[in-house]
């Protein structure tokens, strides 16, 4: 298996553009999580799924920040517009209920808002 | 919700000491607690865990045990090698219901000198 797999690994953009990140996760996981990393907050859950559905999106810090996940093997999270407090690594994670209750993350996607 | 606190931040230790981290939690109903080591520029990795219906679990020089009473974990390295050095993060889980989400502590940066 390939892992957990995200997509840009970096990406530097405009204040005020809209950002993308992918996530795929591992086939056959029915947990998806996005985590955002920064030095001042350490590793901070924003919105996870279960069999696609959003379950928690309490962390997610504003209303610019959006996630979806359309089917089993997808997810996006979307920053509009975005802002330089916004830079950050964000990680996705998966796992399953079956296998126990560890996470397996991907490569991370280091944001830079400029 | 859950809150995970780790201590020390920082930690420094020579080549064969022992380094041992600590963590709390404040929910009771959490069952689960893994530990995460991540290297420079690289992804959290699962590297032992433990549940609440056991005190103590250990794989090679890795150990971690848990208090339930006084709801508290921690992780124990014995014989340390100068390839330990990263960021470990503790975490807590309720993994139960539609309580999956995984709260991370802050991380412990540990630097073993040669």
């Amino acid at each position: 298996d390939a892992g957990v797999i995200q997509s840009p690994r970096h990406e530097v953009t405009e204040m005020g553009q809209e950002v993308t990140l992918r996530c795929k996760p591992i086939s056959g996981h029915d947990y998806l999580f996005w985590y955002r990393q920064t030095m001042m907050r350490g590793l901070e859950l924003l919105i996870y799924f279960n069999n696609n559905v959003p379950i928690d999106d309490s962390g997610m810090p504003e209303d610019r920040f959006s996630a979806k996940m359309p089917n089993a093997s997808f997810s996006t999270l979307k920053i509009q517009p975005s802002e330089p407090r916004d830079s950050a690594v964000y990680f996705c994670a998966s796992r399953w209920t079956g296998s126990g209750y560890g996470y397996t993350f991907g490569s991370g996607t280091r944001l830079t808002v400029v | 919700g859950e809150n995970v606190e780790q201590h020390p931040s920082t930690l420094s230790v020579q080549e064969g000491d022992s380094a041992v981290i600590k963590c709390t939690y404040s929910d009771s109903a959490s069952n689960y607690f893994p530990w995460y080591k991540q290297e420079l520029g690289k992804r959290p990795q699962l590297i032992i865990d433990i549940r609440s219906n056991v005190g103590e679990k250990k794989d090679q020089r890795i150990a971690v045990t848990l208090n339930k009473t006084a709801k508290h974990f921690s992780l124990h390295i014995t014989e340390t090698q100068p390839e330990d050095s990263a960021v470990y993060f503790c975490a807590a889980s309720r993994s139960s219901g539609n309580n999956n989400d995984m709260r991370f502590g802050a991380g412990t940066r540990l630097t073993v000198k040669p």
